[in-house]
């Protein structure tokens, strides 16, 4: 079956540094990827996607690159600062489903 | 454009008592509606979706149950609350497009005692 696997956190880092946030997957067919971030005590906030492969999804600095060679989708940002503080939740779904298999989370934690 | 609430944002619960939880969406129409829960440190477990009125699928078994009385709105029910059943319920909808994302409300924190 589909599923998602994430490293496990908590991952620490200084502010600036660079994250990598790893996230393979297993799926018949082209799936499509996402990453979710979740703040304290919030719901899920949808971060990026990317739809079919060498896709790049990025938002607010922070990138994913579908590589179908590899089945990853590895979220990177280049200076994180205190406020990415939260867990970031990798995701796909089938081509043929509406239902989203989500990885089990990583939480990243930086400090000034 | 699209807003999804839940309601209430945080409940206390005594074990046996009856539970609803709802969900509702606007600024769309016959947006596929999902029921997820999150326990303490974990993943997300999807319970239920729905894409249409009165059309729910279960994804586990368990002591909770789900209704879509209008096209927009969301129920999570329960007649009698488990110990096990406290956690962190995540609502979310989806429009149509097969690569369309989830997109989620700010959940209830359910206390059970």
């Amino acid at each position: 079956g589909n599923s998602v696997t994430q490293m496990e956190g908590p991952v620490t880092l200084s502010e600036e540094a660079f994250l990598t946030i790893n996230c393979t997957y297993t799926a018949t067919g082209y799936p499509s990827l996402f990453w979710y971030v979740q703040y304290p005590g919030e719901g899920l906030q949808l971060l990026l996607k990317a739809t079919k492969a060498d896709d790049k999804g990025s938002n607010k600095g922070f990138e994913a690159t579908y590589r179908k060679e590899t089945t990853s989708f590895h979220l990177e940002k280049g200076s994180v600062q205190v406020s990415d503080s939260a867990v970031y939740f990798c995701a796909l779904m089938s081509y043929n489903t509406d239902k989203l298999i989500f990885g089990t989370g990583t939480r990243l934690q930086v400090f000034p | 454009s699209q807003t999804i609430h839940q309601w209430p944002a945080t409940l206390v619960q005594p074990v046996g008592s009856p539970l609803s939880l709802e969900c509702t969406v606007e600024g769309t129409s016959n947006p596929n509606l999902y029921w997820y829960r999150q326990a303490a440190g974990r993943g997300l477990q999807l319970l239920f979706y729905s894409v249409g009125i009165g059309q729910i699928s279960s994804e586990v078994p368990q002591n909770l149950s789900a209704s879509r009385p209008q096209d927009r709105q969301f129920i999570l029910s329960s007649k009698k609350l488990l110990l096990s059943d406290s956690g962190f319920y995540l609502c979310a909808w989806k429009g149509g497009g097969a690569d369309q994302p989830q997109h989620f409300g700010d959940g209830t924190r359910l206390s059970i005692l």
